[in-house]
């Protein structure tokens, strides 16, 4: 069936770039998304990223896709501590666009 | 900026009991969903809505699960039943569109089943 995979937790220092990756199975996946949850809030889309698509890049956001081997990663850019939270892969599986969700990489960003 | 919301933000009830969780999705949207995460697990959806009707469900929503949209504002999950297993944070989403599928997600409802 369809599962999404990711790492859970990352530590960064202030100012360092973050990379967070994510492996997905369903093959048929048209839309590849990166949420992002802080504490008490609910999921905020970040950036998301088609399935005929290498690469995205929104300001300190860069999402890779390596299709072939179905991996997924968000480069987050002169991190800061804002960025501290918890960063959902996910991936659409059609129809009413439900959502598969990878089990989230907790961020911590430090001085 | 218009937003999903969600009440309660916590609710405690004992087993057996039946609940309701309310979500308000944005007003201009046509796509409902319903999502839970058990503490420590993954997110998971629940069960999708489009004009009045469920579209998608998964294997969690059983006959315990209801959703409704009773006034065309408020969007509801009623748990008939409630289990122990059932204790999770429940994300409620909307969307104005399949085509790109951003789902507008609310805060949460954090369901404890004692």
């Amino acid at each position: 069936g369809e599962d999404v995979e990711q790492s859970l937790f990352l530590s960064v220092r202030e100012g360092d770039s973050s990379v967070i990756n994510c492996t997905y199975t369903d093959s048929s996946s048209t839309y590849l998304y990166w949420y992002k949850q802080e504490p008490g809030a609910g999921l905020q889309l970040l950036t998301y990223i088609f399935s005929n698509m290498d690469m995205k890049q929104d300001q300190r956001l860069t999402v890779l896709l390596n299709k072939k081997d179905k991996h997924l990663s968000l480069r987050i850019a002169d991190t800061q501590t804002g960025d501290s939270a918890i960063y959902f892969c996910a991936e659409s599986s059609g129809g009413y666009n439900k959502l598969i969700f990878g089990a989230g990489t907790r961020l911590a960003v430090h001085p | 900026e218009p937003e999903v919301t969600q009440t309660p933000s916590h609710q405690v009830t004992q087993m057996g009991q039946e609940v309701i969780l309310r979500c308000v999705p944005i007003s201009n949207h046509l796509y409902f969903y319903w999502y839970r995460q058990i503490l420590g697990q993954k997110v998971e959806f629940l069960v999708s809505f489009y004009n009045n009707e469920i579209s998608e469900k998964s294997e969690i929503f059983d006959d315990q699960f209801s959703v409704e949209r009773p006034d065309g504002s408020n969007f509801t999950l009623k748990i008939r039943s409630t289990k122990l297993e059932d204790s999770a944070m429940y994300f409620c989403a909307s969307s104005g569109s399949t085509v790109l599928g951003e789902q507008f997600f609310g805060p949460g409802t954090r369901l404890t089943v004692l």
